[in-house]
């Protein structure tokens, strides 16, 4: 079955350094998505990507967060000035329509220290 | 805006008992309605949908949850609960609408516990 493979599953950072979170979505999947989940709090959405460009991003999407997809396959999240409170998994999906459910990746867990 | 509520963040149940997962929204029309599980360190997995065919809708691992407009309601049950059920469950809705975004707003998730 497809997968939405995310890499690398943990990343340690320093507070002020910038890190890139990667995602190579499902192939013919058209919406892209970036959600993150601070421990033991519920997954919040972060942006969302259509078309090569945003159509919709969250107050907490300032910024700091960019995202691009460079050649067609990759899907990236950058924080270009990562604080205390960036921690978090930060979760990458995909789909090809609403009513078909979004695929997942497994997770990059960051940690800024 | 839409809103997804779980009553009871925990809920703890024996092996070979029912398992009862209760999942309200709130959504100007009927959504797209999702229930995802996530394993320990895992990411979230699909669970079930509804996307306004059946009511009752069956999923993966014997679950499976009906829609009810009238109570808003969109619960997730299972007959008889596996020790491999251990697991947060999260209830998530889609605005129908869409446009170009089709985001999911998740509910703050149930931590299902089973005992032997």
């Amino acid at each position: 079955e497809p997968e939405v493979t995310q890499t690398p599953s943990h990343q340690v950072t320093q507070m002020g350094q910038e890190v890139i979170l990667r995602c190579v979505p499902i192939s013919n999947h058209l919406y892209f998505y970036w959600y993150r989940q601070i421990l033991g709090q519920k997954v919040e959405f972060l942006v969302s990507f259509y078309n090569n460009e945003i159509s919709e991003k969250s107050e907490i999407f300032d910024d700091q967060f960019s995202v691009e997809r460079p050649d067609g396959s990759n899907f990236t999240l950058k924080i270009r000035s990562t604080k205390l409170e960036d921690s978090a998994m930060y979760f990458c999906a995909s789909t090809a329509h609403s009513n078909y459910g979004y695929t997942f990746g497994s997770g990059t867990r960051l940690t800024v220290v | 805006a839409q809103s997804v509520t779980q009553l009871g963040s925990h809920v703890s149940v024996s092996e070979g008992a029912l398992v009862l997962l209760r999942c309200n929204y709130s959504s100007s029309v009927p959504p797209y309605l999702f229930w995802y599980v996530q394993y320990p360190n895992q990411g979230l997995q699909l669970l079930l949908k509804y996307t306004s065919a059946a009511t009752l809708v069956k999923g993966i691992n014997g679950f499976e949850a009906e829609f009810k407009k009238s109570e808003t309601s969109f619960h997730l049950t299972k007959p008889s609960a596996h020790m491999s059920d251990a697991a947060e469950y999260f209830c998530a809705v889609s605005d129908r609408s869409g446009g170009s975004n089709y985001k999911l707003t998740f509910g703050k998730g149930t931590l299902l516990t089973v005992n032997p």
